[in-house]
């Protein structure tokens, strides 16, 4: 069974702030995603990320595939308060052909002002 | 992308009752899912709904407890049947992005409460 263990899972930080969050697995997967989840609302897809080893950034936000294609990282510099929110990695469920996705444990981030 | 619409956004139930969520795409879908999610935790997989066909359930959810329908390319619906305070959760529907990525779109949730 496929699982991707996501930590930490709660983060509290002060406006300016960097921070790492990390996704890791014991299995290979074709690709990584991470979404942002605001109260209320559902997980929006931030990054898709494919070849090992990948490094995409979006704004101040940037995220890492690694090389062996098993783990994922985002890094946030200079947090802002429009940060908080619950950041969810997934993967593509390789066991079957319809497009499940595992999803992480979730990091639930909350800048401080 | 797609843009789904979920209703209701919430609701607050009595025990023993059932509740229907429906679940609109703006565009054509094969696959359609169903999560459940506890607040600031992650997602669950309830089951994956196909136009056509029975719906296939993940362990630990049965038709029973929560039947599904997918009439068409475009709608869902996911009933709660027989509520317990244990059903109170989020609940989400989903769809894979067009031509068939793995990239998930969500619609907003429907936050149940039962009592």
């Amino acid at each position: 069974t496929q699982l991707l263990e996501q930590s930490p899972q709660f983060l509290s930080i002060q406006e300016g702030e960097n921070l790492t969050v990390y996704c890791n697995s014991s299995s290979v997967f074709s690709s990584l995603q991470w979404y942002r989840q605001e109260p209320g609302e559902g997980p929006v897809l931030l990054v898709t990320v494919v070849t090992g080893g990948e490094v995409k950034k979006l704004k101040r936000l940037t995220f890492q595939f690694g090389d062996a294609r098993k783990d994922s990282s985002l890094h946030i510099t200079a947090a802002q308060p429009g940060d908080t929110g619950l950041y969810l990695c997934a993967g593509e469920d390789g066991s079957s052909n319809t497009g499940k996705l595992i999803f992480g444990q979730g990091t639930t981030l909350q800048v401080k002002p | 992308s797609a843009v789904i619409s979920q209703k209701p956004s919430r609701d607050i139930c009595q025990r023993g009752t059932s509740l229907t969520i429906q679940c609109q795409v703006d565009s054509q879908v094969t696959m359609m899912f169903w999560y459940r999610q506890q607040p600031g935790q992650s997602l669950t997989l309830i089951a994956t709904a196909n136009q056509g066909s029975e719906a296939t359930y993940e362990s630990g959810f049965v038709i029973d407890k929560f039947p599904i329908s997918r009439p068409n390319l475009t709608f869902s619906t996911l009933t709660v049947s027989n509520m317990s305070p244990e059903d109170s959760s989020i609940y989400l529907c989903s769809v894979e992005g067009h031509f068939r990525t793995t990239e998930a779109f969500f619609g907003q949730g429907t936050r149940l409460t039962v009592v």
